[in-house]
């Protein structure tokens, strides 16, 4: 069965620590990548997506992803962290299956906590 | 503002009964699915409807069924709700045509007592 993994459970940082959180995934298909953040108490809120062309992703609050076909990785970077990017990070596939309505695969989720 | 909304945000009930959880997708999108999220857990998708009907369904028992009515709004029903069942169901809407990826409601908190 197709999977998602996220490596980290928790990670800790300092403010303005560079931050990489990573993903891969078990699928040899065509597949469309996301990262979500959710803060606490709040919903599910989408950071970047990734369909097609430039392998490297910017999304909003300055984070980017890259997508490594070959390594089945799709790995969450911010230069430096702030605070209020303690949450919890969320990567996911959908398996493209040329139009249809494929659903999302979640990992685990990493929770990122910053000390001020 | 999620866009997506869902009512009741929590909810408190007891082993053995039923329970229906509602969704409002975003405006524009026709299509809605359905998410558990256990505590500690991503989501796990539950199941998708279009056009009112179930179009995909995942690793779930009979026991979750579902409904979209005319206007795209959906509903999540629960029977038998076992303690396990307790976890934050998510509603996720989406186009089916030029996908452009998943708006997520803030989710219904279930727990079973």
């Amino acid at each position: 069965a197709q999977s998602v993994s996220q490596h980290n459970h928790h990670v800790i940082l300092s403010e303005a620590a560079s931050l990489e959180l990573g993903c891969n995934y078990s699928y040899g298909g065509t597949v469309n990548l996301f990262w979500y953040v959710q803060y606490p108490g709040q919903h599910l809120q989408l950071l970047l997506k990734y369909f097609s062309g430039d392998p490297l992703v910017k999304g909003i609050k300055g984070f980017e992803a890259e997508f490594i076909k070959s390594k089945f990785s799709f790995n969450l970077r911010k230069p430096s962290v702030q605070w209020s990017d303690t949450a919890e990070y969320f990567c996911a596939v959908r398996l493209n299956y040329g139009g249809s309505q494929g659903n999302l695969i979640f990992g685990k989720g990493t929770k990122l906590s910053v000390k001020p | 503002d999620a866009g997506v909304t869902q009512s009741p945000t929590h909810l408190i009930k007891t082993r053995g009964q039923q329970v229906t959880l509602r969704c409002s997708p975003k405006s524009g999108h026709d299509t809605v699915s359905w998410y558990q999220q256990a505590l500690g857990q991503g989501p796990q998708f539950i199941f998708q409807y279009y056009e009112e009907e179930e179009r995909q369904r995942g690793n779930f028992p009979d026991r979750f069924s579902g409904h979209q009515f005319p206007n795209y709004s959906s509903e999540l029903n629960v029977n038998a709700l076992l303690l396990g069942d307790s976890a934050l169901y998510l509603c996720a809407s989406s186009l089916r045509v030029s996908f452009h990826g998943y708006t997520f409601g803030s989710g219904t908190r279930l727990t079973v007592v």
